[in-house]
């Protein structure tokens, strides 16, 4: 299984709602990525977890909060977004470097409207 | 910062052409030099790396080239189909326990029959 899940695949929300982007791989990868891709724009990190840590914040607004559960899941909670963060959220894993990691595994993203 | 770009935003072919897609790049300490995929509607998808001590590789119908003097990246794909339309990323990889990337602009290749 060389497949990242996420979900939802698109997520419309208020300004006011609270949501919930999820992640899930299967392939025993200890780093994990969310990624924010614009319209015609390469997708720019927002955090790395490494073995469940936090390891890189990219200088991202708190209305974004991620969570790693377990070594299998991501999530990355949103509240109070702003119609500027509609965008594709797209979350990745990888091997760890030591591990000789090199190859990010995607997600098909998910895409939010922020109304 | 890191700062990866491309030379050349769009690129068409006819089928069955060699297509080459060039990337810039700035950071010298960067340790490998990665080509993602990115079709509509989906994630990136890697292509192949390469190691900053190399100056080829070598894929399947794909080869990357590296010219650390120039800072310059490129990756050739052979036999081009209407199947390999999609966006094409170059990225450095960068970090110790994980694998941070940083994308450059992308090229969008257009492949007709």
């Amino acid at each position: 299984d060389t497949e990242v899940t996420q979900t939802p695949k698109h997520l419309v929300m208020g300004m006011t709602n609270k949501k919930s982007l999820k992640c899930e791989q299967h392939m025993g990868h200890r780093a994990m990525y969310w990624y924010k891709q614009k319209a015609k724009k390469p997708p720019e990190l927002m955090f790395v977890y490494s073995y469940e840590k936090l390891s890189i914040n990219e200088s991202v607004p708190s209305r974004f909060s991620p969570e790693c559960p377990n070594s299998s899941l991501l999530n990355l909670h949103l509240h109070a977004l702003q119609p500027e963060d509609s965008a594709l959220y797209l979350c990745a894993s990888s091997q760890a470097r030591g591990a000789g990691g090199t190859e990010a595994f995607f997600g098909q993203g998910t895409r939010l409207t922020v109304v | 910062g890191e700062s990866v770009g491309l030379h050349l935003p769009t690129l068409s072919v006819q089928e069955g052409d060699n297509s080459i897609i060039n990337c810039a790049y700035s950071n010298s300490a960067s340790d490998y030099f990665i080509w993602y995929k990115q079709e509509s509607g989906k994630g990136p998808q890697f292509i192949i790396d390469i190691r900053s001590n190399m100056d080829k590789r070598q894929g399947q119908r794909v080869t990357v080239l590296l010219n650390k003097t120039v800072k310059h990246l490129s990756l050739q794909i052979a036999a081009t189909q209407p199947g390999d339309s999609a966006v094409y990323f170059c990225a450095v990889l960068s970090g110790t326990s994980y694998g941070k990337l940083t994308f450059g602009q992308g090229t969008i290749l257009t492949v007709h029959p």
